[in-house]
């Protein structure tokens, strides 16, 4: 089946540590996207990437880095720079970033720390 | 970053009604309105992308249409059911190019 894979589901994570939230497409699409989600708010963009060995900052990416080595592949890992971290991250890709390309998403990561 | 509104934020209807909400967004240098439903642990999914003023797209019992000179988009459901019960989605594409999400309105359907 094709489809976006996150991991881990659940992540736990004490002040001061970094943490990579994986983010795997089989779908063969260019472009991938991370964004977060608070209560009450809509989801935003952190960082997406448009091409292999390219990524560009979203809306909020202060405290968040990301790597593009493989078309299958952005991870992202939230760094203890970011000052509020406790969220859900949501995965996407989509074919290209035309206007009418719908995005994929996976089932996202929640990230909490103690 | 755009102002996309959506209304109401949630809403409970029974079985069988027909219930609508709104996305309102810059009606300036619009470029794509997105539709996606996100039911409880599972992926959001797209429902409707549409581009032009005036556009209507159905899917089944859903459909959606889109006034970009007075920004703003209707989905609409006919009949809901039970598994209608989701959080609808809307994000607008502007001049930045990526897309820009509302906090979503969240649908019971109550059996």
């Amino acid at each position: 089946d094709g489809g976006i894979t996150q991991s881990p589901k659940y992540l736990f994570r004490k002040e001061g540590q970094n943490v990579t939230l994986s983010c795997e497409q089989n779908l063969n699409h260019d472009a991938m996207y991370w964004y977060r989600q608070d209560p009450g708010q809509g989801l935003r963009l952190i960082y997406y990437s448009q091409i292999v060995n390219d990524f560009q900052k979203g809306d909020i990416a202060e405290g968040y880095s990301v790597s593009r080595e493989k078309k299958e592949s952005f991870p992202l890992t939230v760094t203890s720079a970011q000052k509020n971290p406790t969220a859900f991250y949501l995965c996407a890709s989509s074919i290209g970033t035309g206007d009418t390309g719908e995005l994929f998403f996976g089932e996202g990561s929640r990230l909490t720390v103690l | 970053i755009l102002n996309v509104e959506q209304s109401p934020q949630s809403l409970h209807v029974q079985e069988g009604d027909s219930t609508n909400f709104t996305c309102s967004f810059p009606s300036s240098n619009f470029y794509a309105l997105h539709w996606y439903r996100w039911e409880t642990a599972k992926s959001p999914e797209a429902l409707f992308v549409m581009t032009l003023n005036g556009d209507e797209k159905k899917k089944g019992r859903i459909s959606a249409t889109l006034n970009t000179k007075e920004g703003y988009s209707y989905l609409y459901i006919k009949g809901s059911q039970p598994e209608d019960s989701a959080t609808y989605l809307c994000a607008c594409r502007g001049s930045a190019r990526q897309l820009t999400f509302g906090s979503g309105t969240q649908l019971t359907v109550l059996p």
